[in-house]
């Protein structure tokens, strides 16, 4: 069974703290998203990856980094978290042009809450 | 970006009823897909339909699209109380592999 998996379903961190989210995929997709997801904001884009090492910024990026030094990981870093970074973050993969015959899969979801 | 916009945002039905919830785009489109997300979990891709379909069954879901409307229904028939959930589409751009979901129809299915 195909899996993205991240790593914490629940995480409560304190404000200014260093926040790593992990998320692995066993499927050898090349592209990999992080998505945030807010009540009445629907889901949005924070960063993607194409390749190993490869980034693009995707929609609100700010107060984001990402990390991909192996294909099958993608890490999501909240620099210094902020409490209106909680949200629920999730992780999803897929082939190279996906969107054109593949749906993408996602994880289970990250639910940080900062305080 | 393009993106999907679900209409209604609320939809509450009785189990074995029929449920339809709409989506419209405004671009032009390679596909548009169709996933599910229960609550407080990740999203599931459920259907693709291709801009030269018209419409598209998989088991008790089906799905239409109508390219000169840049709109898409999806129906699930004979609803059960486990369809409760959040339903999104997105639309797939011809050019890139970037998908937009908007806020989503959230699907109550009462036993």
């Amino acid at each position: 069974d195909v899996k993205v998996t991240q790593s914490s379903r629940y995480l409560v961190k304190r404000t200014g703290e260093k926040v790593f989210l992990e998320c692995v995929q066993d499927m050898d997709h090349e592209n990999m998203f992080w998505y945030r997801q807010d009540p009445g904001l629907g889901l949005r884009l924070i960063y993607f990856s194409y390749d190993v090492k490869m980034k693009e910024k995707g929609d609100i990026p700010e107060g984001y980094s990402v990390s991909r030094e192996k294909k099958e990981r993608f890490s999501l870093i909240l620099e210094s978290a902020s409490t209106n970074q909680t949200s629920m973050y999730l992780c999803a993969s897929s082939f190279p042009q996906a969107s054109l015959n593949y749906g993408y899969t996602f994880g289970s979801g990250t639910r940080l809450t900062v305080v | 970006s393009q993106q999907g916009e679900e209409d209604p945002q609320a939809l509450s039905i009785q189990e074995g009823e029929n449920a339809t919830m709409n989506c419209s785009y405004k671009t032009s489109i390679n596909n548009l897909q169709w996933y599910r997300q229960n609550s407080g979990r990740g999203l599931v891709h459920l259907i693709l339909i291709r801009s030269n379909e018209r419409e598209k069954h998989s088991g008790r879901l089906r799905v239409t699209l109508d390219t000169s409307k840049k709109s898409s229904s999806l129906l699930i028939t004979a609803s059960r109380a486990a369809d409760t959930a959040s339903y999104f589409c997105a639309p797939a751009r011809n050019a890139g592999n970037m998908l937009t979901f908007g806020g989503g129809t959230r699907l109550m299915v009462k036993p």
